[in-house]
């Protein structure tokens, strides 16, 4: 897992402001995905994509947009659609050629709200 | 879609006691069950998981059982240390490309 890298490791956003973390891994991971963890929760599943130029909705999908132009590189784009937008976002990856596959977790960004 | 609930949310044992986490999922088709470890403010890393072909797995002092008739699955950790302290997340997974679906965590406090 420590060829998955996030940045910022904080974050601040202020009201009708897009925003945009970044997801990169070396580890020549087909799957990446992106999840949202509020304290006392599970992580919960934004978006995934299974490969360059494809990317599927998650569960909570809705406020938030993503892109995947390149292998290593999942952005995490959080719009002003987005009114609770506070959480710690954790990035990961998988093989993506089979089902059952463990996922690694990037070291996480955390938005705040100004 | 699946739905896991994990049990306990906090638990609180003696240095050397066992701990055990148990989580049940509600699609009958999940095939895959990690289990996490959380350090705080850190990333989750898998620390065991259990493939449904499979009854029990065992990695020194943790083991995992799976239960598909019951469609639950737990977490055991023997001679817990200190350094067991942490949150754990026990997920589900389907074929349906590698969705994992997370427990709630269970935050494990081992007193030295």
């Amino acid at each position: 897992d420590g060829g998955i890298t996030q940045s910022p490791k904080y974050l601040f956003r202020k009201e009708g402001q897009n925003v945009t973390l970044s997801c990169e891994q070396n580890l020549n991971h087909d799957a990446m995905y992106w999840y949202r963890q509020d304290p006392g929760q599970g992580l919960r599943l934004i978006y995934y994509s299974q490969i360059v130029n494809d990317f599927q909705k998650g569960d909570i999908a809705e406020g938030y947009s993503v892109s995947r132009e390149k292998k290593e590189s999942f952005p995490l784009t959080v719009t002003s659609a987005q009114k609770n937008p506070t959480a710690f976002y954790l990035c990961a990856s998988s093989i993506g050629r089979r089902e059952g596959e463990t996922q690694y977790f990037g070291p996480g960004t955390r938005l705040l709200v100004l | 879609g699946e739905n896991v609930e994990q049990h306990p949310s906090t638990l609180s044992v003696q240095e050397g006691d066992s701990a055990v986490i148990k989580c049940t999922y509600s699609d009958s088709a999940s095939n895959y069950f990690p289990w996490y470890k959380q350090e705080l403010g850190k990333r989750p890393q898998l620390i065991i998981d259990i493939r449904s072909n499979v009854g029990e797995k065992k990695d020194q002092r943790i083991a995992v059982t799976l239960n598909k008739t019951a469609k639950h699955f737990s977490l055991h950790i023997t001679e817990t240390q200190p350094e067991d302290s942490a949150v754990y997340f026990c997920a589900a997974s389907r074929d349906n490309f590698n969705k994992f679906y997370f427990g709630s965590g269970t935050k494990l406090n081992v007193k030295p």
